[in-house]
């Protein structure tokens, strides 16, 4: 099955920088993946997605990419907020599967110092 | 609010007893799934439903585990005969397409 790997797992970094979170993922059927942002006691909410024929994908501060012949993809946050300070998740959606289960990243606990 | 729903929200129960955990998805969704999430960890695939059929479910849904869709609208996860191990936030999701899962505000089951 899908087996998904992200890092960092934890990330500081100053108010206005940009944040890197990078994922890899070892089926090449794979062709969805989503990130979600988790806050303390909350829902995982979906922030933005890309399927794999699309290389890069932006809403506003945040973009993604993804490199299908590397098996990675990556979640880049600009000019970070302090509400951006949350858990991250990576997925990727096994087609083979039926309907499309995620599997999840462990997950990069990001930290916006003001 | 029209996103999804569990109830109820926080379980506690003492080993040996069974749970059951309701989800009503959003409504126009004929896709719901469950996943299991436990401290500082992503969540992990359960059991999927299209419409009422169940159609996988993952090697984590021991026996003691059931889940059901009965009119192809809510379900219900019940899991019986307690166990520590059975500690975690159980969230679930819906979807139109498949790919874009939304989910719920989970319910956290503490096995004492």
């Amino acid at each position: 099955g899908e087996n998904v790997e992200q890092h960092p797992s934890t990330l500081s970094v100053q108010e206005g920088d940009s944040a890197v979170i990078k994922c890899t993922y070892s089926d090449s059927a794979s062709n969805y993946f989503p990130w979600y942002k988790q806050e303390l006691g909350k829902r995982p909410q979906l922030i933005i997605d890309i399927r794999s024929n699309v290389g890069e994908k932006k809403d506003q501060r945040i973009a993604v990419t993804l490199n299908k012949t590397a098996k990675h993809f990556s979640l880049h946050i600009t000019e970070t907020q302090p509400e951006d300070s949350a858990v991250y998740f990576c997925a990727a959606s096994d087609k083979k599967a039926a309907g499309n289960k995620l599997t999840f990243g462990g997950g990069t606990r990001v930290l916006v110092k003001p | 609010d029209t996103g999804v729903s569990q109830d109820p929200r926080h379980k506690i129960t003492k080993r040996g007893q069974n749970v059951t955990f309701r989800c009503d998805p959003i409504s126009e969704h004929n896709r719901l799934y469950w996943y299991r999430q436990t401290l500082g960890q992503g969540p992990e695939f359960l059991t999927y439903f299209q419409n009422e059929a169940q159609l996988e479910k993952s090697r984590l849904l021991s026996d003691r585990f059931s889940a059901e869709r009965p009119k192809g609208s809510f379900s219900t996860l019940e899991i019986q005969r307690t166990e520590q191990g059975d500690s975690a936030m159980y969230l679930c999701a819906s979807s139109w397409t498949g790919d874009e899962q939304y989910f719920g505000p989970g319910t956290r089951l503490t096995v004492t």
